[in-house]
């Protein structure tokens, strides 16, 4: 199995600002995901980030928005730019270990 | 992408069986039924996951119709413990590696 560590574990940002969430797995994977939660809702996947190329996005969601870095087989770190309230949500990362995804504990973000 | 859907919300009787359904009708013939569960905005846990063929591990037994629309999974002795919001995910492959897609989930209560 694979354990995966996120900080910051919640933060509360003002509006207009970035947060740069950090993603360690303790083994080397090939693919890290991120996801966002929004309040009372499933998962969305965001994108998935290969190391040493660019991260592929989902419908609805843009880089510029949501940069995202691979610097190595067991870092990723997701940035949510120019915050505004309706980012508050829960996002998590999550890697592929055999047959199992395997999950963060989650960054719950608030923006006011 | 195959998509799932499930019923909001379930209640169960401690100590019976949890009979939580899925059905994912336009699932692909190499896409795999997974099953996660999360507690209070946790990360969320792996259960079980399936091909074609009934499955069963520790925590929970999964079992697919012959024409793979649709999957059970079966808590045989529900505690309080498992009251959770319970994902049934269509993991397909893309890239060299897999997606996962959550469904809307559904929120099982235990009562005692």
């Amino acid at each position: 199995s694979a354990v995966i560590s996120q900080k910051p574990s919640r933060d509360i940002c003002q509006r207009g600002t970035s947060l740069t969430i950090q993603c360690q797995v303790d083994s080397q994977v090939t693919m890290m995901f991120w996801y966002r939660q929004q309040p009372g809702q499933s998962l969305t996947l965001i994108a998935t980030a290969n190391q040493g190329s660019e991260a592929t996005y989902e419908s609805g969601f843009v880089i510029d928005k949501f940069p995202i870095s691979r610097p190595n087989l067991t870092f990723s770190t997701l940035t949510v730019s120019n915050m505004s309230p309706e980012d508050s949500s829960i996002y998590l990362c999550s890697s592929a270990w055999g047959t199992e995804a395997f999950f963060g504990q989650g960054t719950r973000l608030t923006v006011v | 992408d195959a998509k799932t859907t499930q019923p909001t919300s379930m209640d169960c009787a401690e100590g019976r069986a949890a009979n939580l359904p899925c059905n994912h009708s336009t699932i692909s013939g190499n896409e795999y039924v997974y099953w996660y569960r999360q507690i209070h905005s946790q990360g969320p846990q792996y259960i079980i996951h399936g091909l074609k063929n009934n499955e069963t591990n520790e925590m929970a037994s999964l079992i697919i119709t012959e024409d793979r629309k649709s999957s059970t999974l079966i808590l045989p002795h529900a505690t309080l413990r498992d009251t959770a919001v319970y994902y049934c995910i269509v993991r397909f492959p893309t890239s060299g590696t897999y997606k996962y897609i959550f469904g809307t989930g559904t929120r099982l209560k235990v009562l005692a």
